[in-house]
């Protein structure tokens, strides 16, 4: 497609539970950002993916939350023991490059815990 | 700590008239700023942003102006159109830190009544 595409669109999970969340960024597009979104707030910043490698993991909360882009393109948002406070929407995001480009937004991924 | 702040959750105007968001920060390293618009059930979309080096940025109906000293932006949409409905946030970022990661603000919703 020609945009962001983040799936699943919404996960309903238990307490304790894993969760995956991935993200097929724009194509030809080197950076890859997830930023989560709790109810009344703007987006937050977790990680941010240059190339494979993640260039800056400041905004991810705790141990439990990892993300990977094994090959540069497909990234994946990995969530171990979730709690009812990780329920917000995931977004996704890549630009051209890092630094001074126009970040596109996927739709999101809506994660409920209960 | 809130960085950037957005203080009106809401805005109702009149279709035609000039619709004016306000956002302010607080860091100073900030030197690009931002707007996205968001509808519902979809992710932010870009419509303008401005560097520190400038005062003033226009895209068709948009403009986005930028008081330093003040540490204060504004999106000025004129003239407004119901389309104009949604979530509005602004963000900022520090090219010196990478501009990849971008701190949002709350949101403004935005009716645009006809």
């Amino acid at each position: 497609g020609a945009g962001v595409s983040q799936t699943p669109s919404n996960k309903v999970t238990e307490k304790g539970k894993y969760v995956e969340l991935r993200c097929d960024p724009i194509s030809g597009h080197t950076a890859l950002y997830w930023y989560r979104q709790s109810l009344g707030q703007g987006p937050e910043f977790l990680i941010y993916f240059q190339g494979t490698g993640a260039a800056d993991d400041s905004g991810l909360p705790n141990d439990r939350f990892f993300a990977v882009r094994p090959e540069g393109s497909v990234s994946t948002l990995k969530i171990q023991r979730t709690e009812r406070g990780d329920s917000a929407v995931y977004l996704c995001a890549s630009s051209l490059t890092a630094g001074g480009n126009t970040i596109y937004f996927g739709e999101g991924s809506w994660l409920t815990v209960v | 700590d809130q960085q950037v702040k957005q203080n009106s959750p809401s805005l109702s105007v009149q279709e035609g008239r000039i619709s004016i968001l306000n956002c302010d920060y607080t860091n100073s390293m900030f030197d690009y700023f931002l707007w996205y618009k968001k509808y519902p059930a979809e992710g932010p979309t870009f419509l303008i942003s401005i560097s520190s080096i400038k005062d003033k940025n226009e895209d068709g109906r948009f403009t986005v102006f930028l008081n330093k000293s003040a540490k204060h932006l504004s999106l000025h949409i004129v003239p407004s159109q119901p389309g104009d409905s949604a979530v509005y946030f602004c963000a900022a970022s520090s090219q010196g830190q990478g501009a990849q990661k971008l701190v949002f603000g709350q949101g403004t919703r935005l009716t645009i009544n006809p």
